[in-house]
């Protein structure tokens, strides 16, 4: 059974980076056909797609969050990070990391989120 | 992008009536690429349905989906108590704004 935790700092604050990391169990996060998303949820509001990155470190970002998203893979520690810059109040909220079955892209396995304050 | 709009809002029905969900998207899109998940309050994201109509492992047959082109749809057959949760229909890097399920 594949399991992922999101882990990092619950309080940033405005204009800081924020840092996350997801480690994968129970499976290997190089297994072929699989992708591994970054998925956020403000207070009270719906889903929102982050951004995707393949074993190999090929990324997808939204459009709305590209300039401020980086993403990459430790494979030797079977973990990806995701780094969203300029963080301001807009970006609160749980942040979810999962995995996305390639081909149907569809998110298979989840972690249980991780709630993100920005304040001062 | 594509935009996904979930209709209705929010839908209030009884335990055992039957549930359909609407997901349509704004141009054409491939129903492979049509999933539908399920959150409960406190909870992360479940995927139901892939590929418009394949149940995930583990989920009652209850739930089905179908739908194509534009127009997709989630159906609960008849509601167990523990079906009242907000649903969700995603397309490659799109999700829907979603559709509660509520207890009439």
């Amino acid at each position: 059974q594949v399991q992922l935790q999101e882990s990092g700092p619950r309080l940033v604050k405005p204009s800081e980076t924020l840092s996350l990391t997801c480690t994968v169990s129970g499976g290997s996060i190089s297994s072929s056909g699989y992708y591994w998303a970054w998925i956020r949820q403000p207070p009270g509001k719906g889903l929102e797609w982050v951004g995707t990155i393949s074993y190999t470190g090929t990324t997808y970002h939204t459009a709305p969050l590209k300039s401020r998203v980086s993403m990459s893979v430790d494979t030797s520690r079977n973990q990806f990070a995701l780094k969203l810059s300029s963080m301001t109040a807009a970006d609160t909220g749980v942040y979810y990391c999962a995995r996305l079955r390639g081909g149907n892209n569809y998110l298979d396995y989840w972690g249980q989120g991780t709630l993100v304050t920005v304040s001062s | 992008e594509i935009v996904l709009t979930q209709s209705p809002g929010t839908l209030s029905l009884s335990p055992g009536e039957r549930a359909t969900l609407s997901c349509r998207a704004g141009q054409s899109v491939s129903s492979r690429h049509l999933a539908w998940y399920q959150q409960r309050p406190g909870q992360a994201p479940r995927l139901l349905i892939y590929g418009a109509s394949n149940r995930a492992t583990g989920i009652p047959d209850r739930f089905s989906g179908s739908g194509s082109g534009t127009d997709f749809t989630l159906t609960i057959s008849r509601l167990d108590p523990e079906d009242f949760a907000v649903y969700y229909c995603q397309h490659d890097g799109a999700f829907g704004q979603g559709t509660k399920v509520e207890i009439k």
